[in-house]
C-alpha cells in the first residue's frame, strides 16, 4: 500500500512565525501537488513540483521536492492569519493515480 | 485557469431520498474525474474514478450500487447517492484532470446532510 505521510497534523502558531510542513513516502512520485483548503470549499492548487530537488516559491511559501522524488516540504515565512487552512500534499504515482496526505491543519493567531 | 463546477453546494434531505451531485469541467475536457468524500477535519478519501464512456472504478469498501456514477460526456460526471441515510452525510468533492501529468482541479464540494 502506498502511503504519503504528512506532518504535523495540526499546527497553531502566532502571526509572524515560520513553519514547515512535511510529506514523506517510500514511493517515488512523478509529480507532487500542494493544496490549501478552507472550510466548506474544495482544495485549491498551490503548486506542482515535478523534478527531483526542485524548489518553487509562491510569495511567502517555499515548496521543495526531494532529490529522490519521495518527499516534499512546504515552508511558510512570517505566517499570517490568512494562511489559516488545511494544507494537503498529493503525489501522483503514474497511471493517473493520486495519493493524498492526511493534511495539516494550520491556525495562525493574530 | 481550469475551473470545475460542482452543484449543488449544499443539500439537506430526508432519509431514503436519492441525491444527485453534478461535476462539470467548464473550460476543458475531462476524460477522467474523481469523486472524494471528506469527513470533518480529515483528508480526502477517494471513492471512485469516473471514466468518460465507461464504468467507474470504485475504491475498496465503496458500494457501487449505493454511489452511482455516470460520466456520459467529457465535461460532466454525476454522483447519485441512492436511498441516502444519515451515515451518508458528508462533504463530497469532485475533481477533474484532463490528461496525465497534470494536477487535479477540484470543485467547491457538496455538503450533504441526511435527516
Amino acid at each position: 500500500t502506498q502511503l504519503l505521510e504528512q506532518s504535523p497534523q495540526f499546527l497553531s502558531i502566532q502571526e509572524g512565525e515560520n513553519l514547515t510542513v512535511y510529506c514523506n513516502s517510500s514511493s517515488v512520485f512523478s509529480s507532487l501537488q500542494w493544496y490549501r483548503q478552507e472550510p466548506g470549499e474544495g482544495p485549491v492548487l498551490l503548486v506542482t513540483v515535478v523534478t527531483g530537488g526542485e524548489v518553487k516559491k509562491l510569495k511567502r511559501l517555499t515548496f521543495q521536492f526531494g532529490d529522490a522524488r519521495k518527499d516534499s516540504s512546504l515552508h511558510i515565512t512570517a505566517a499570517q492569519p490568512g494562511d489559516t487552512g488545511l494544507y494537503l500534499c498529493a503525489g501522483e504515482t503514474g497511471g493517473f493515480k493520486t495519493i493524498f496526505g492526511a493534511g495539516t491543519r494550520l491556525f495562525v493567531k493574530a | 485557469g481550469a475551473v470545475v463546477s460542482q452543484h449543488p453546494s449544499w443539500v439537506i434531505c430526508k432519509s431514503g431520498t436519492s441525491v444527485k451531485i453534478e461535476c462539470r469541467s467548464l473550460d476543458f475536457q475531462a476524460t477522467t474525474m474523481f469523486w472524494y468524500r471528506q469527513f470533518p477535519k480529515q483528508s480526502l478519501m477517494l471513492m471512485a474514478t469516473s471514466n468518460e464512456g465507461s464504468k467507474a472504478t470504485y475504491e475498496q469498501g465503496v458500494e457501487k450500487d449505493k454511489f452511482l456514477i455516470n460520466h456520459a460526456s467529457l465535461t460532466l460526471s454525476t454522483l447519485t447517492v441512492t436511498s441516502a441515510h444519515p451515515e451518508d452525510s458528508s462533504f463530497y468533492i469532485c475533481s477533474a484532470g484532463g490528461w496525465e501529468g497534470q494536477p487535479q482541479h477540484f470543485g467547491d464540494g457538496t455538503r450533504l446532510s441526511i435527516l
